[in-house]
This record gives C-alpha cells, sequence and structure tokens, in this order.
C-alpha cells in the first residue's frame, strides 16, 4: 500500500492563479479530509468528505473547492491564489466513523506571491 | 466552537529527562483525543483515548485522559534525541468525521 499520496510537494503561484492539490488513498477508506497548518495555529479542517459523493465545509473552507467521485481520490482546488493561502496542505484519510485516528499524507508546501 | 490548548508551546530538554505534556479541550461532543508525532512532514499517530483513567503505554511513551477535568498528559520517559518534534493533541467528535488540533508543543531534546 502506498498510503496517503499528495503531489505536488512543492507548489508556487501567482496571485489569482488557480490550481488543484491531488491527493489518492489506496486504503478504501471511506473518510477523507483537508487540514492546513500554520506557524503557531495547528492544523485546521478545510474540507471533509464521508464517502464518496459526500463532502462537507470544515473550519476554513473560504477559497477552496472540492469533490469526491471515487472513494480514493479527495482533490483540493483553490480558485484564485491569496497570499493568505501561503500554508502546507495536508491530505488525511481513515477507514469509517468507527476507526481511530487519521493517516496523513506528507504534505504539499504551498506559496502563493 | 470546539478548542484544544496545549501547554508548553515549546520545552528544551537534555537526554533522559522526562517530560510531561498537557492538552486541554472544550468539545461539544466528544468522542476521543488523539497524539500525534510530527518531525519534518506528515504527523504520525500515537495513541487514542476515549475512557478516563486508562493509561496507554507504547515504550517509553504514555498518555493518559480525565474526561470530567478535560484534560490529557503525554508523558515521555528518558527522552532520547529521536524523540525532537512536534507533538500534536486533537479532539474528534462523536461524528468521527472531525479532528480539532491544539497548537502542537515543539520538544527538543538535546545531547
Amino acid at each position: 500500500n502506498a498510503g496517503v499520496t499528495q503531489t505536488p510537494k512543492f507548489q508556487v503561484l501567482k496571485t489569482g492563479q488557480s490550481m488543484t492539490l491531488q491527493c489518492a488513498q489506496d486504503m478504501n477508506h471511506e473518510y477523507m479530509s483537508w487540514y492546513r497548518q500554520d506557524p503557531g495555529m495547528g492544523l485546521r479542517l478545510i474540507h471533509y468528505s464521508v464517502g464518496a459523493g459526500i463532502t462537507d465545509q470544515g473550519e476554513v473552507p473560504n477559497g477552496y473547492n472540492v469533490s469526491r467521485s471515487t472513494t480514493e481520490d479527495f482533490p483540493l482546488r483553490l480558485l484564485s491564489a491569496a497570499p493568505s493561502q501561503t500554508s502546507v496542505y495536508f491530505c488525511a484519510s481513515k477507514r469509517g466513523q468507527l476507526t481511530y485516528g487519521y493517516t496523513f499524507g506528507s504534505g504539499t508546501r504551498l506559496t502563493v506571491v | 466552537e470546539d478548542k484544544v490548548v496545549q501547554s508548553p508551546l515549546s520545552l528544551v530538554v537534555h537526554e533522559g529527562d522526562t517530560v510531561t505534556l498537557n492538552c486541554s479541550y472544550e468539545v461539544t461532543n466528544f468522542r476521543s483525543l488523539l497524539w500525534y508525532k510530527q518531525e519534518k512532514k506528515a504527523p504520525t499517530f500515537l495513541f487514542m483515548l476515549t475512557s478516563s483513567g486508562i493509561e496507554k503505554k507504547s515504550g517509553r511513551l504514555s498518555s493518559i485522559l480525565d474526561k470530567k477535568e478535560l484534560f490529557s498528559i503525554l508523558n515521555i520517559t528518558a527522552t532520547q534525541t529521536g524523540d525532537s518534534a512536534v507533538y500534536l493533541c486533537a479532539v474528534q467528535e462523536t461524528s468521527g468525521s472531525r479532528l480539532t488540533f491544539g497548537e502542537g508543543t515543539q520538544l527538543t531534546v538535546n545531547p
């Protein structure tokens, strides 16, 4: 198993550009989430999904879109990048409601200039 | 709004010392509390606690939860330089779909 795979690992965007951060897992996990990590603020939940076709907003959803067309993939779209979106983004997954904590991907470091 | 507060935010110790990391929380629908270790990249899972008073142990690491006082502690005995990392505390609510994280404790273990 590859676990949770995130691409790209690093990205620099100009303000106003759009892009998609990719996340894929091969563990047949139903639950998937996107977090951002900023210095001194821990990880904050952006969007999450409890199964294919089901998504919901987390704590900081503005400026981001998600979709979940398959169990394996959960891409995060930045619609119009802003410097405030400079952060490290983590995708995470787990099997289901009753399983323990999420497994995290290795992260994408995004810089918006 | 769910809230998790960790203390201290940073800690510097010498190899062989014992450290205690603290995590307090306010969660509307509490299901479990989790500890993660983050070295450079992805957080890696350490413990999940759901019941008060039951200590979880893994080698030199142990953790306990107090659901009445709404806090947890993570103990590391005989610290090693490899224990240097950010330790994250998170609470999971009853649906199991959301984690709320604290800011983390940066632990540095010097030789």
